[in-house]
């Protein structure tokens, strides 16, 4: 099983509200990731989790939470986004250590009006 | 910085043209460089990992080669459904020894039947 599950695949929210994404693989892997796609632009790393803990902050705003509650889920908590963070929601996770590959979910389509 | 650049950006072939699509990076501290497939609005899919110069991966249709400075994605007789963008990450140690995957910005192929 490769698979990296993610909910919901498609979220609308207003920028007062509170919401969350969901994101469990079953491969074992310990190192989980949130990333944010923009049209035609590339995946931008947000965080890392590698064991649990919170490993890589990319400078992200804090109305953007993330969690991780055991080694198969990652969640990403928002708050009072604005329009410019509607984007894919990418979750991703490898196995820890040097040269693995991370597999990805099929992402959150976030729109924010 | 680490730096992921992929050319062309945009390349359309005839169903059965062979041709190479090209990753060039500057980073400290390699690990690996990875090719990944993504259609429009889905997650990237893996497709290969190369760890050293000289290394070569083969899936179908696809090849993939690595220089110090640079890989090729080699596609030969391509089909329609060869069409996606293709998008190739370096795995580097970052400043604060985590691992960190960097995207290129992608290369989106179009295969004309």
């Amino acid at each position: 099983d490769t698979e990296v599950t993610q909910t919901p695949k498609h979220l609308v929210m207003g920028m007062t509200n509170k919401k969350s994404l969901k994101c469990e693989q079953h491969m074992g892997h310990r190192a989980m990731y949130w990333y944010k796609q923009k049209a035609k632009k590339p995946p931008e790393l947000m965080f890392v989790y590698s064991y649990e803990k919170l490993s890589i902050n990319e400078s992200v705003p804090s109305r953007f939470s993330p969690e991780c509650p055991n080694s198969s889920l990652l969640n990403l908590h928002l708050h009072a986004l604005q329009p410019e963070d509607s984007a894919l929601y990418l979750c991703a996770s490898s196995r820890t250590g040097y040269n693995t590959e991370a597999f990805f979910g099929q992402g959150t389509r976030l729109t924010v009006v | 910085e680490d730096q992921v650049t992929q050319s062309p950006e945009a390349l359309r072939l005839q169903e059965g043209e062979s041709s190479s699509l090209n990753c060039s990076y500057t980073v400290s501290g390699l690990r690996g460089l990875f090719w990944y497939r993504q259609d429009p609005g889905k997650g990237p899919e893996f497709l290969f990992t190369l760890y050293s110069a000289g290394e070569e991966k083969e899936k179908e249709r696809l090849k993939a080669t690595l220089t110090k400075k640079e890989s090729f994605l080699h596609i030969t007789a391509p089909k329609p459904e060869d069409s996606a963008t293709y998008l190739c990450a370096v795995q580097a140690i970052s400043d604060f020894g985590n691992e960190k995957l960097t995207f290129g910005t992608g290369t989106r192929l179009t295969i004309i039947p």
